[in-house]
């Protein structure tokens, strides 16, 4: 079946480091890829998508390019802030497997000033 | 404009009680899905609703869960005789159309379910 993994945190970083949070997935089909972002307090947005293979999702500053040939969607961003600490969640949907989200564990995010 | 709200916010109840949980999801879009989150689980699907079609009830843990749309828009959960296990934050999800897996799917606050 489906599945999506992603690195286990907290992962604490100072303030302006280099975050990459990987995300590694199992599909039966062609897979859309999310990462949603959760943030003290609030509920789940969605932070950036890519919906085919050697597609780049980019926003706030983040990025993550889809590799169908490692089945991988890691997050990167380079320089990240205080504002930033949150809890990322990796996700795809299939429409093989019908249209809802799998999602993986959540990396707790914490960045220090 | 509005986003999706669900309610309550919190609920406390006790072990054995019946639960209900509302979900109004952005006016205009047709798909609807409920989610659970928890710490042992993580993020689970549990049910999703499109249009008029049957809904897709694959993710329900029991058949003490149970949900239903009405005219297409408001959606209630619920649980029958609530067990502690049932703890947890209980999360509604709309998407404008549905049946694709491009779309967005837009999250509500949450209902924070504890069970004594």
């Amino acid at each position: 079946g489906n599945s999506v993994t992603q690195m286990e945190g907290p992962v604490t970083l100072s303030e302006e480091a280099f975050l990459t949070i990987n995300c590694t997935y199992t599909a039966t089909g062609y897979p859309s890829l999310f990462w949603y972002v959760q943030y003290p307090g609030e509920g789940l947005q969605l932070l950036l998508k890519a919906t085919k293979a050697d597609d780049k999702g980019s926003n706030k500053g983040f990025e993550a390019t889809y590799r169908k040939e490692t089945t991988s969607f890691h997050l990167e961003k380079g320089s990240v802030q205080v504002s930033d600490s949150a809890v990322y969640f990796c996700a795809l949907s299939d429409r093989q497997a019908g249209t809802a989200l799998i999602f993986g564990k959540g990396t707790t995010l914490s960045v220090s000033s | 404009g509005a986003g999706v709200s669900q309610s309550p916010s919190n609920k406390v109840t006790e072990k054995g009680k019946d639960v209900e949980l509302r979900c109004d999801p952005i006016s205009g879009h047709t798909a609807l899905y409920w989610y659970r989150q928890s710490l042992g689980q993580g993020l689970e699907f549990l049910i999703y609703f499109q249009g008029n079609s049957a809904p897709d009830k694959s993710g329900l843990p029991s058949d003490r869960f149970s949900a239903e749309r009405t005219g297409g828009s408001v959606s209630t959960l619920t649980i029958q005789r609530t067990q502690q296990e049932d703890s947890a934050v209980y999360l509604c999800a709309s998407s404008l159309a549905g049946g694709t897996s491009v779309e967005t799917q837009y999250f509500g606050p949450g209902t924070r379910l504890l069970v004594l």
